[in-house]
């Protein structure tokens, strides 16, 4: 989910089982969708995205699950690594342009062994 | 990594002083941005970049320029640092704008005191 201050959201899972992270987007009129993962010192890498005609994308190891009627979006990861840790976060673009596309303040990660 | 360079890595410098921080791409990626990332927000797009000498505002602008006078390179530019661009920059790039990704450099952290 979103934070609302400094502390992101933490989810904390158990090495080899299943993560969901949620986001909850603001604009309807969103139609595609991004995930990122950034790791401590790095920039956001690109997970997987999914446009509004789709409900369901599938990659390596990742789902994402888009359901429009309350927009939601959320992030699966199979089996969890300790390379998974990380802060992951949704990007939601309605406008098409540059300033269209909107990025969320991210959940953290954290993989216990 | 998507071939992008950021220089430098860690700049700290004092107030009134200007600032340029560049970015260096490998991918002939026509589009080009420049965002910030602080604690309690999602990544702000100051400026992005269409094409050679083609640039635009984003939502947090002021006090920030830049110049794209190559494809493969996007300057920005602080002319005069203030304590609140204390930040970590990240220059991203997409083959389009509002429907591909954008694949994210490792930042350059800035603390201007």
């Amino acid at each position: 989910g979103e934070s609302v201050g400094l502390h992101l959201p933490t989810l904390s899972v158990q090495e080899g089982d299943n993560s969901i992270i949620n986001c909850a987007y603001s604009n309807s009129a969103s139609d595609y969708f991004i995930w990122y993962k950034q790791e401590s010192g790095k920039g956001p890498q690109f997970i997987i995205d999914i446009r509004s005609n789709m409900d369901k994308r599938q990659g390596q190891r990742v789902t994402v699950l888009l359901n429009k009627t309350v927009k939601h979006l959320s992030l699966q990861i199979a089996a969890t690594q300790p390379g998974d840790s990380a802060v992951y976060f949704c990007a939601e673009n309605a406008g098409g342009g540059a300033d269209g596309l909107t990025f969320g303040k991210g959940t953290h990660l954290i993989i216990q062994p | 990594d998507a071939g992008i360079t950021q220089s430098p890595r860690h700049k700290v410098t004092e107030t009134g002083t200007p600032v340029t921080l560049r970015c260096h791409q490998t991918e002939n990626h026509r589009y080009m941005y420049w965002y910030r990332q602080d604690p309690g927000h999602g990544l702000r797009l100051i400026h992005y970049s269409y094409g050679v000498k083609d640039t635009d505002k984003g939502e947090v602008s002021d006090g920030y320029s830049v110049s794209r006078s190559k494809t493969e390179d996007f300057l920005l530019t602080l002319e005069s640092a203030t304590s609140s661009q204390t930040s970590v920059y990240f220059c991203a790039i997409s083959e389009d704008i509002g429907g591909s990704p954008l694949h994210f450099g490792n930042g350059t952290r800035l603390t201007v005191t």
